[in-house]
C-alpha cells in the first residue's frame, strides 16, 4: 500500500529555536501535500496545502510567517515551525494524496510530537 | 464549509459487543474515508467509501451518499479496537480533506 513517511517522530526545542518537519510519499508523487495540526483530544485541523513548484495555501488563522511550507520535490513537502513558542506544542501530521483509477486516496504520516521548553 | 458530524461522541463497550459508528456530512462529497487513531497517533486507513459497502474482516463500512452519511459496523470488538475514529471527507479530487470529531471509542476486557 501507499505509504507516506514523517520525520521526526518526537522533537523537543527551546523556545525561540525553528523545527523543520518531512513529509515523503515514498511509493507514490503527491503535487498536492496537506498539513494538519491536533491538540489533545480533538480532531485534526488543517493547517495549509502544500503544492509542489509553488505557495502553499494557508487556512484562515494559521500564520504564514511562523509555520513555512516549501513542497521542492513530487515527493518531499516540509513543515518548518519558526521561532517556536510553547503553545506552538502540538501533533503535527501530514498526509498525500494517491490518484488513480478513479480513486483519490489519502494516506497519513505517522505524525510529530512537538513540545517547546 | 462542509461540515462533518460524527456520533457518538463517545462509546464505552464490553469486549465481543458490536458497534455502530456514524457519520452525517452537509454537502455532497467526492471522496470519504473511515480512520482509526491509534494511541501512538497514528492514522490507519479503514475504507475509502465515497458510495456503497465495503467489508474488511470483523469491519465494513456504507456511505448512502445521496442521504449524505456513512456507517462504519465493527462486530465483535476486541479491546485493541479502542482509539478514535474519524470520518474524513473532500468535495472535489484537489480539495482539502475535513475531518468530523471523532468517535472515541474504549473496548471493556
Amino acid at each position: 500500500g501507499a505509504v507516506v513517511s514523517q520525520h521526526p517522530s518526537r522533537v523537543i526545542c527551546k523556545s525561540g529555536t525553528s523545527v523543520k518537519i518531512e513529509c515523503r510519499s515514498l511509493d507514490f508523487q503527491a503535487t498536492t501535500m496537506f498539513w494538519y495540526r491536533q491538540f489533545p483530544k480533538q480532531s485534526l485541523m488543517l493547517m495549509a496545502t502544500s503544492n509542489e513548484g509553488s505557495k502553499a495555501t494557508y487556512e484562515q488563522g494559521v500564520e504564514k510567517d511562523k509555520f513555512l511550507i516549501n513542497h521542492a520535490s513530487l515527493t518531499l513537502s516540509t513543515l518548518t515551525v519558526t521561532s517556536a513558542h510553547p503553545e506552538d506544542s502540538s501533533f503535527y501530521i501530514c498526509s498525500a494524496r494517491r490518484f488513480g483509477r478513479g480513486n483519490t486516496e489519502a494516506f497519513f504520516g505517522q505524525g510529530t510530537r512537538l513540545t517547546v521548553v | 464549509g462542509i461540515q462533518v458530524e460524527q456520533s457518538p461522541p463517545d462509546l464505552i463497550l464490553q469486549e465481543g459487543a458490536n458497534s455502530t459508528l456514524r457519520c452525517n456530512f452537509s454537502d455532497s462529497v467526492n471522496n470519504l474515508q473511515w480512520f482509526h487513531q491509534n494511541p501512538w497517533g497514528q492514522l490507519i486507513n479503514l475504507f475509502y467509501i465515497p458510495s456503497g459497502t465495503k467489508q474488511n474482516g470483523r469491519l465494513s463500512a456504507t456511505t448512502v451518499a445521496t442521504e449524505r452519511y456513512s456507517l462504519l459496523y465493527i462486530s465483535s470488538s476486541q479491546t485493541t479496537d479502542s482509539g478514535v475514529y474519524f470520518c474524513a471527507v473532500d468535495m472535489n479530487r484537489d480539495d482539502k480533506i475535513i475531518f468530523g470529531k471523532g468517535t472515541r471509542l474504549h473496548i471493556l476486557p
